[in-house]
C-alpha cells in the first residue's frame, strides 16, 4: 500500500498568515493527490485534486503543487474558517490511501 | 443540489452484522462511482470499499475483505454496505461519497455519517 504522511502534525498560525502543508508518498504517484478539509462534527470536503486542481467553489487562497512524491497545500492567507484538519489522498494505486492529517490551529 | 444521507448505524455486539444505508439525491447513483470511508473516533479517514458506476466492480480494503458488501438498488437511488462479523475495530463514523467524475477516484460529495459502535 502507497503511505501518506502529513507534515507537520499540527501547525499553529494566526489569521492572515500563509499555511504550508506538506504530503509525501512512499513511491511516485505522478500527480494523483487529493486534499481535503474536515471541521469538527463534519464530513470532508474536497479541495483540491489532481495535486492543483481546485475543486467546485474553493477559494483562490487555496493551491496545490507537487508530483511524484512530494505534494504541498498552500493556504495563502489564513481565514478563520480555515482552521481545520487537512488530509491528502492518492489514488494512483489501489488500496485508497489517506495521510494522517495536519491540524491547523490558531496560533 | 446533490445530497448523501447515511442510516443505519448503531450499537452493535462483536460478531453481529449491520447494513449502512446511502440515499442519493440530486444525481443518479448509477452514473458515479461511490465508496465508503470510515473514520474511528479521534482517528483519521480509513477508505473501506468502492463500486465502480453501473454497479460493477468492487474493491475493499484488506481489514474489511470477506466481512463487508458494498452494493445498491439504482430504483431507489440507494447505496449499502452489509457488515458481518463487527469487530470493535471496526467502530467508526461511516461515510458514503460520490466521486467527482471522469474516472478520477476522488471524494466530491460526502454523507454527514453514521456512527456505528461495536460493544459488548
Amino acid at each position: 500500500d502507497i503511505v501518506l504522511t502529513q507534515s507537520p502534525a499540527t501547525l499553529s498560525l494566526s489569521p492572515g498568515e500563509r499555511a504550508t502543508l506538506s504530503c509525501r508518498a512512499t513511491q511516485s504517484i505522478s500527480t494523483h493527490l487529493a486534499w481535503y478539509q474536515q471541521k469538527p462534527g463534519q464530513a470532508p470536503r474536497l479541495l483540491i485534486y489532481e495535486a492543483s486542481d481546485r475543486a467546485t467553489g474553493i477559494p483562490a487562497r487555496f493551491s496545490g503543487s507537487g508530483s511524484g512524491t512530494d505534494f504541498t497545500l498552500t493556504i495563502s492567507s489564513l481565514e478563520p474558517e480555515d482552521f481545520a484538519f487537512y488530509y491528502c489522498q492518492q489514488r494512483n494505486n489501489w488500496p485508497l490511501t489517506f495521510g494522517g492529517g495536519t491540524k491547523v490551529e490558531i496560533k | 443540489q446533490v445530497q448523501l444521507v447515511e442510516s443505519g448505524g448503531g450499537v452493535v455486539q462483536p460478531g453481529g452484522s449491520l447494513r449502512l444505508s446511502c440515499a442519493a439525491s440530486g444525481f443518479t447513483l448509477n452514473d458515479y462511482g461511490v465508496h465508503w470511508v470510515r473514520q474511528a473516533p479521534g482517528k483519521g479517514l480509513e477508505w473501506v470499499a468502492f463500486q465502480r458506476f453501473e454497479g460493477s466492480n468492487e474493491l475493499y480494503a484488506d481489514s474489511v475483505r470477506g466481512r463487508f458488501t458494498i452494493s445498491r438498488d439504482n430504483s431507489k437511488n440507494t447505496l449499502y454496505l452489509q457488515m458481518t462479523s463487527l469487530r470493535p475495530d471496526d467502530t467508526a463514523v461511516y461515510y458514503c461519497a460520490k466521486e467527482i467524475g471522469g474516472g478520477y477516484h476522488y471524494l466530491e460529495y460526502w454523507g454527514q455519517g453514521t456512527l456505528v459502535t461495536v460493544s459488548s
